[in-house]
């Protein structure tokens, strides 16, 4: 398995509360990607990373942060957690030109 | 920007051939992946096509026409744990790295 690894693996919060997720990588990558996936919605991109410090948004950030200070590290932070929230949280890593490659997952219920 | 199209759902049967289709319309292009996502579990990478023409690994193929936007993945010899969702997808560069919703395919007897 590629060496990425997301944690939590599962979170209970309440609303309005922070939540920050976590994926590392040991593979030295560029590209970080935070996806959500919904039923219904496939995978949808919240944010991604190019680089150390480099970053931009997708296609549903709004409610969502991120920041990357090292290059193995790429954390997400939902400010004040709601409902719509709720989901699963996907994680992945790539090189130019090469696949990539995605952590477990983490289920974030918001109640 | 990116429009990818798949279709939301297949059957077939085991031992049987599938195609699973992805239209694009795209500003640029870099190549194109497709992935699979057995219920609960990660998505994990069965080809990449950035050249056109048709990829072979194993029981899966997968075919590319970048003057169509029009790739394809190819399932022979159907079995019953290939019953999962297959999305193709697009890395990125100057634009959103973007996957297609899925196509979910359901293998029976």
């Amino acid at each position: 398995d590629a060496g990425i690894t997301q944690s939590p693996r599962h979170k209970v919060t309440e609303t309005g509360t922070p939540v920050t997720l976590r994926c590392h990588q040991t593979e030295n990558h560029r590209y970080m990607y935070w996806y959500r996936q919904d039923p219904g919605h496939g995978l949808r991109l919240i944010h991604y990373s190019y680089g150390v410090k480099d970053t931009d948004k997708g296609e549903v950030s709004d409610g969502y942060s991120v920041s990357r200070s090292k290059t193995e590290d790429f954390l997400l932070t939902l400010e004040s957690a709601t409902s719509s929230q709720t989901s699963v949280y996907f994680c992945a890593i790539r090189d130019d030109g090469t696949e990539a490659f995605f952590g477990q997952g983490t289920r974030l219920t918001v109640v | 920007g990116q429009n990818i199209d798949q279709p939301t759902e297949m059957t077939a049967t085991e031992g049987a051939i599938v195609q699973i289709n992805c239209t694009y319309q795209t500003s640029g292009f870099n190549g194109l992946f497709w992935y699979q996502q057995h219920a609960g579990e990660a998505p994990t990478f069965l080809s990449y096509n950035v050249l056109d023409g048709l990829e072979e690994k194993g029981r899966f193929s997968s075919f590319l026409s970048r003057s169509k936007g029009y790739s394809y993945l190819l399932l022979k010899e159907l079995q019953m744990k290939d019953s999962a969702s297959y999305l193709c997808f697009f890395p990125g560069g100057s634009y959103i790295p973007t996957f297609g919703r899925g196509t979910s395919l359901i293998v029976h007897p």
